[in-house]
Formats: structure tokens, C-alpha cells, sequence
């Protein structure tokens, strides 16, 4: 079954101390993204990733990391997570492009005190 | 900053009518748009794309796009409350940097009333 992955799906943490969302797509596509939703703002990009070893910033990077070492994962990396980083996390992939259909996990929720 | 605005509603139809929803963005250099569908606390599905000018009709959805106004619309015939949900505009600013980005709108709650 062709699915985007990401783990994990509800956690708590507390602020400053680093956490890492996986995302794992096995349908073979060059493109992933990360995406957060807030309330009243929708979804906004974090970070996108062309292929493997080719990331680019977002409208909302700050405070992430991302690394794409291989073609089916794309890790968000938050180093000292913050309060304001409360939020719902998307990972999504597609075939080579944002212009292509974007099939998105299930989603993160990420709660940060 | 290249934006997508929807109006966030909610909209509010009688189960049988039609729905329409609009979404405008600002760049003239837009080249892919995407309508996604949205319930609560699940992750967004894609209904339609639409990449040329005109209507492109699936099922009881009809998307339409129109360049030189710069905005694209669903509408969803025969309104069922199944489809009630948050409705997601997209668009892929092409070319450049922006090649990977997709922007969202910030989605129109949509409410089918039996």
C-alpha cells in the first residue's frame, strides 16, 4: 500500500529538548515536504526536499532542520523546541514536484511545554 | 510573499444544492492548483488539480481556473453532508526558487445541512 509514515503521531515534550519526527514515504518520489497547521493560519511549509540531498527552506523554517540522506526519509529535526511550536505536523511526498499530487501522512501532533 | 486566500467561511448549503468555493492568489506565474479536502483531525486528500484555463469536471466536482483573473473554484453539485469539511486551496508558484513550494490557502469550512 502506497503510504507516507511518520512517527510519532502524539507527543508531549518540553521545551529545549530535541526532538525528531520521522517521515518515510515507499512510493519511490523525489519530492517531500514538511508542513505545519495552526488554527486560523493553515497549512504553511517548513521545509521541501527535491531529492536526495537537496533541501530548501520553506515560508516557516525557523527553529527546524531537515536532512534528506536517503530517497524514502525525510526526518524534521527540532533542536530546541519552543512553545510556539505547538502545532500539527505534515509530512508529504509526490512524484518530482510541489506540482505534483502531494499525498501527505497522517499527521504529527506535537505539543511543547 | 505569494498568498492564496480563501474566504474561511463557514459556508453553509441545504444537502442537495451546490457549493462554490473560491480562492484568488497573487502570482501571475502560478502553474499547478490543487483543491484538498479536509475533516477534522485527519490529514488533507486531494479532490481535484487543475492546470489550464476552464472547467475540469470529476464526478460532482467541477473545478474552474482562470488565469487572467487569478483566482480558481470548486464547485461541489449535489451537496451531500459527507461533504462537510475544511476545503484547501493550493497552487505551485513555478520557476525559480519556488519550484517546490506549495501554498495554502487557509482552507473554507463547509457545512451540508440535511
Amino acid at each position: 500500500e502506497a503510504q507516507v509514515t511518520q512517527n510519532p503521531r502524539y507527543l508531549i515534550t518540553v521545551t529545549g529538548k530535541k526532538l525528531t519526527v520521522t517521515c518515510s514515504q515507499n512510493m519511490n518520489h523525489e519530492y517531500m515536504s514538511w508542513y505545519r497547521q495552526d488554527p486560523g493560519l493553515g497549512l504553511r511549509q517548513i521545509y521541501y526536499s527535491m531529492n536526495v540531498e537537496v533541501t530548501d527552506k520553506g515560508d516557516v523554517p525557523e527553529g527546524y532542520k531537515v536532512s534528506r540522506k536517503e530517497k524514502r526519509n525525510f526526518p524534521l529535526i527540532l533542536e530546541s523546541p519552543s512553545p510556539n511550536q505547538t502545532s500539527l505536523y505534515f509530512c508529504a511526498s509526490s512524484l518530482r514536484s510541489a506540482g505534483n499530487t502531494i499525498y501527505f501522512g497522517e499527521g504529527s501532533w506535537l505539543t511543547v511545554v | 510573499q505569494k498568498e492564496v486566500e480563501q474566504n474561511s467561511g463557514p459556508l453553509s448549503v441545504p444537502e442537495g444544492a451546490i457549493a462554490s468555493l473560491n480562492c484568488t492568489y497573487s502570482d501571475r506565474g502560478s502553474q499547478s492548483f490543487f483543491w484538498y479536502r479536509q475533516y477534522s483531525g485527519k490529514s488533507p486528500e486531494l479532490i481535484m488539480f487543475i492546470y489550464s484555463n476552464g472547467d475540469k469536471e470529476d464526478g460532482r466536482f467541477t473545478a474552474q481556473l482562470n488565469k487572467a483573473s487569478q483566482y480558481v473554484s470548486l464547485l461541489i453539485r449535489d451537496s451531500q453532508p459527507s461533504d462537510s469539511a475544511t476545503y484547501l486551496c493550493a497552487v505551485n508558484f513555478a520557476g525559480g526558487t519556488s519550484y517546490g513550494k506549495l501554498t495554502f490557502g487557509q482552507g473554507t469550512i463547509l457545512t451540508v445541512h440535511p
